[in-house]
């Protein structure tokens, strides 16, 4: 079975402090995964992705993640918090040999001036 | 570049009735997919087209369906509404290609009453 957990709901953090969200993944086969950002009453954003490579990926807006094979686990990271990351965050994975996605649950980032 | 367009925004129906929700797919895009996004919650994958063939489904009734045009435009169908169904539904198109991330439109926001 494939699923996503987002252990945390909401992540709080300080403007101009390193951010973590956590994500855990379990998928048949090789994963690929994702890093969405949702805005109040607005779609999905793509931030990033994994499919190969470095377990350390570069995205969007000075966004990263790494990928933990033995772990199973997606961590989205940023070094300096900005207030306008506030934002919802869900991460996504998707099976090589499946046409479809699965998200989690979301995390809900505030970032405190 | 257009981006993913959904219509319309918002909608309220009644028990029973029978909606249609439409998505544009972005430039270039072959494939779309549908969501369910209950209040509180991450997205759940309802199904995907590619070239106007039904290519994967998540866990919803047959009361969900869906169809996209040679212009990989597409429509999601939603039969005897129930309480239930009120969400925001997000349409989503990508390249094919397991590895590529999905474009997402900001939803329509689906009331029922």
């Amino acid at each position: 079975a494939q699923s996503v957990a987002q252990p945390e709901d909401q992540v709080n953090v300080a403007e101009g402090n390193p951010l973590t969200v956590k994500c855990t993944y379990s998928v048949s086969g090789n994963p690929y995964l994702f890093w969405y950002v949702q805005y109040p009453n607005r779609g999905l954003q793509f931030l990033l992705k994994y499919i190969t490579g470095d377990n350390l990926v570069k995205g969007s807006y000075g966004f990263e993640a790494e990928f933990n094979k033995s772990q199973t686990s997606f961590h989205l990271k940023k070094p300096s918090a900005l207030v306008s990351d506030s934002a919802l965050y869900f991460c996504a994975v998707r099976a090589y040999n499946f046409n479809k996605f699965y998200f989690g649950s979301g995390t809900k980032l505030n970032v405190k001036p | 570049e257009t981006g993913v367009t959904q219509s319309p925004t918002h909608l309220i129906k009644t028990r029973g009735q029978q909606v249609t929700l439409r998505c544009s797919s972005q430039s270039g895009h072959n494939t779309v997919s549908w969501y369910q996004q209950a209040l509180g919650q991450g997205p759940q994958f309802i199904f995907q087209y590619y070239r106007e063939e039904e290519n994967g489904r998540g866990n919803f009734p047959p009361r969900f369906s869906g169809l996209q045009f040679p212009n990989y435009s597409s429509e999601l169908n939603v039969n005897a509404l129930e309480l239930d169904d009120s969400a925001l539904y997000l349409c989503a198109s990508s390249l094919d290609g397991v590895n590529q991330p999905q474009h997402f439109g900001d939803g329509t926001r689906l009331s029922i009453l």
